[in-house]
């Protein structure tokens, strides 16, 4: 039962254009959600989170978008840039429900960057 | 550099040993988070430690234990191995672990089971 679904295996976007990866969720108690890139042999490094109590989050070129009705996030990276080029994990939590704290992680979005 | 220490790296070693894996979260952290991932089956959650005791577990099988030390070092012990526990093994360290707050995740330390 796969509670965090990320559709795309992979992207491939022209550098300067926008990139929007996309994110579905099933558990209705999930309230914290975070996007993740990864580099092949590195950790995830944290790029942005959103609480459900809010629509949308900014920071510089990258923006969540948390559409709960839909159990739907996506995350916008404007403009592209070839460095973006990773796997982009998105992850929920819950504060309550019996898995506090620990992380569902989607299975990744391979985003390539071209120049 | 996300303040999250992992030793060591890279580990092989041969079916039915034991390892010993070890985290150091950031600095003021309390939490300490450990993670498997595998190639089918992408991040998985294995088990959670608070200021030393254990608050959740996941998907962590009974050859595998860890603790979490009055310093808040934690390490994954990973006994009996198997081929199938070839992973990235990740550690992960948050404020307080109680949910809607960031984790921080360490490099990594790879397995290979031989």
């Amino acid at each position: 039962d796969q509670q965090v679904k990320q559709n795309s295996p992979s992207l491939s976007v022209q550098e300067g254009r926008i990139s929007i990866l996309n994110c579905d969720y099933t558990n209705s108690m999930f309230d914290y959600f975070l996007w993740y890139k990864k580099y092949p042999a590195e950790g995830p490094t944290f790029l942005i989170s959103i609480s459900s109590i809010k629509d949308k989050n900014e920071d510089g070129r990258f923006t969540v978008f948390l559409n709960k009705s839909a159990k739907h996030l996506s995350l916008h990276i404007v403009p592209s840039q070839p460095g973006d080029s990773a796997v982009y994990f998105c992850a929920a939590s819950a504060a309550y429900g019996g898995s506090q704290g620990n992380l569902i992680f989607g299975k990744g979005t391979k985003l390539s960057v071209k120049p | 550099d996300s303040g999250v220490t992992q030793t060591p790296k890279h580990l092989i070693t041969a079916t039915g040993q034991r390892v010993t894996l070890r985290c150091s979260p950031r600095s003021g952290d309390l939490s300490v988070y450990w993670y498997q991932q595998s190639l089918d089956q992408g991040l998985q959650f294995l088990i959670q430690y608070y200021n030393g005791e254990e608050r959740a577990k996941g998907n962590i099988l009974e050859r595998f234990s860890a603790q979490q030390f009055p310093d808040l070092h934690s390490e994954l012990n990973l006994s009996s191995l198997e081929l199938g526990d070839s992973a990235l093994y990740f550690c992960a360290s948050s404020v307080g672990g109680t949910g809607s707050e960031t984790q921080y995740f360490g490099p990594g330390t790879r397995l290979l089971v031989l």
